[in-house]
């Protein structure tokens, strides 16, 4: 059963700031985390924890059951998927079905 | 480079088969996660292992078992292929328990990719 949602396709145009949001249904699940995914690379983590923060051009907000991860200055080269995931207590991750961004120049 | 190694990349095979992909987590790192990437289903989580031994399960078919060994790599097998196993199969590591923030922090390979014909 999907436990975490978040959209299948978001567009952003160049230099623009995107937002993908994120929310779930894991009562328990306190911290959020989102990775990147280029299509044949390892996916990696881009920021995680149970408030806001940012890394570099990555923000992330943080509210109990949703996230939304935001892409300042957004550029081609940004064009991935992003996962959200959370997890509850020390059980693993569970993932989101990923967003695909793409980025119009 | 995440320091997660798996093999093979690429895998073409028939149904009713078995294969088995080989995962090497980084360096110290303890606990082996498997994933499952199918088309349009996001990651799905399999099963994990913390020093050798199960510690969880996800929606792993019967079909399907892992182990970790005593070097800690790890080993999916996949028995009695179907076509619809056909997907691109995931190894992360993480020093810890993924739930958290400090020592859950999953490293993912580049994933096996599993095509049954």
């Amino acid at each position: 059963k999907d436990q975490v949602f978040q959209p299948s396709t978001v567009a952003s145009s160049e230099g623009a700031v995107v937002e993908i949001f994120c929310n779930h249904s894991v009562s328990n699940a306190y911290n959020f985390f989102w990775y990147l995914h280029f299509p044949g690379c390892a996916p990696r983590l881009l920021v995680k924890g149970s408030k806001p923060s940012q890394q570099g051009r990555y923000n992330m907000t943080y509210e109990r059951f949703s996230s939304s991860l935001l892409i300042l200055q957004v550029r081609e080269a940004d064009a991935a998927v992003y996962y959200c995931a959370v997890c509850e207590g020390n059980t693993p991750l569970v993932f989101g079905k990923g967003t695909r961004l793409s980025v119009i120049a | 480079d995440s320091g997660v190694t798996q093999t093979p990349k690429h895998l073409i095979t028939a149904t009713g088969q078995r294969v088995t992909l080989r995962c090497s987590p980084r360096s110290g790192d303890l606990s082996v996660y498997w994933y499952q990437q199918s088309l349009d289903q996001g990651l799905q989580f399999l099963i994990q292992y913390y020093n050798g031994e199960e510690r969880a399960k996800g929606n792993i078919l019967e079909r399907f078992s892992a182990q970790q060994f005593p070097d800690l790599h790890s080993e999916l097998n996949l028995s009695s292929l179907e076509l619809g196993d056909s997907a691109l199969y995931f190894c992360a590591s993480s020093l810890g328990t993924s739930g958290s923030l400090i020592t859950g922090e999953l490293f993912f390979g580049e994933g096996s990719r599993l095509t049954v014909l």
